[in-house]
């Protein structure tokens, strides 16, 4: 079983569209989560981050983590072709003060207009 | 602010043959990572540098891989021999240290594309 599982597998959407992302985990020592966003043929740059859990709320883009369930997921409100890209979930565990992040395997997000 | 750089963007070689990348982190930043990108897949760390020296490298390849981050600053990842299983990006990621108001962000270049016929 990966440490990250990532779901679900492509996804095409009209524009306005509310996007679902996920993903489930196994290690419960990871404290700390992320969202990455990488468009094509560039690096991943952060979008979102959550410490434990709870929800952050950033423009059209919600986080949610349930720690108890081991559960994240990425909510994108009002979708537009801009946020075409692939989302990569990422985790961290607590108790350092420096990060290897453990990524899931990305869920490639086309928006059409 | 600069990003971090790599270079080269693209690289074709054949298998058996070497080959070597490059990256400057942002300047400040203490830690250093390399990152494996195959395609379809979330990056995977091959080795964690902390200044100049390694933090983790439990998933580098050790018989086929290098990496070096001297004073502290630069790095480059090598391999030799490549196989075809090498194909991939390597991304370099650069962060300060989590705490004092920081989140540890990493952020990341734009990575090295390497094919191995």
């Amino acid at each position: 079983q990966k440490e990250v599982e990532q779901d679900p597998g492509p996804l095409s959407v009209p524009e306005g569209a509310i996007v679902s992302l996920n993903c489930t985990y196994s290690n419960s020592a990871f404290q700390y989560f992320m969202w990455y966003r990488q468009y094509s043929r560039k690096g991943p740059e952060l979008l979102m981050y959550t410490y434990s859990s709870g929800n952050k709320e950033d423009g059209r883009f919600t986080a949610q983590v349930d720690k108890s369930s081991k559960y994240i997921s990425l909510f994108i409100r009002d979708s537009q072709p801009s946020d075409s890209a692939t989302y990569l979930c990422a985790m961290r565990v607590g108790g350092t003060s420096y990060g290897k992040l453990t990524f899931g395997q990305g869920t490639i997000l086309t928006v059409h207009p | 602010e600069a990003g971090v750089a790599q270079s080269p963007r693209y690289k074709i070689i054949e298998k058996r043959q070497s080959v070597a990348f490059w990256c400057n982190p942002i300047s400040g930043h203490a830690t250093l990572y390399w990152y494996q990108q195959i395609l379809g897949q979330g990056p995977k760390l091959l080795i964690q540098f902390q200044n100049n020296g390694v933090v983790d490298d439990s998933q580098l390849p050790k018989d086929r891989f290098s990496a070096e981050r001297l004073k502290g600053v630069d790095s480059t990842l090598k391999i030799q021999p490549a196989k075809l299983e090498d194909s991939a990006v390597y991304l370099c990621a650069s962060s300060l240290a989590l705490g004092a108001g920081n989140t540890g962000e990493l952020f990341f270049g734009e990575g090295s594309r390497l094919t191995v016929l």
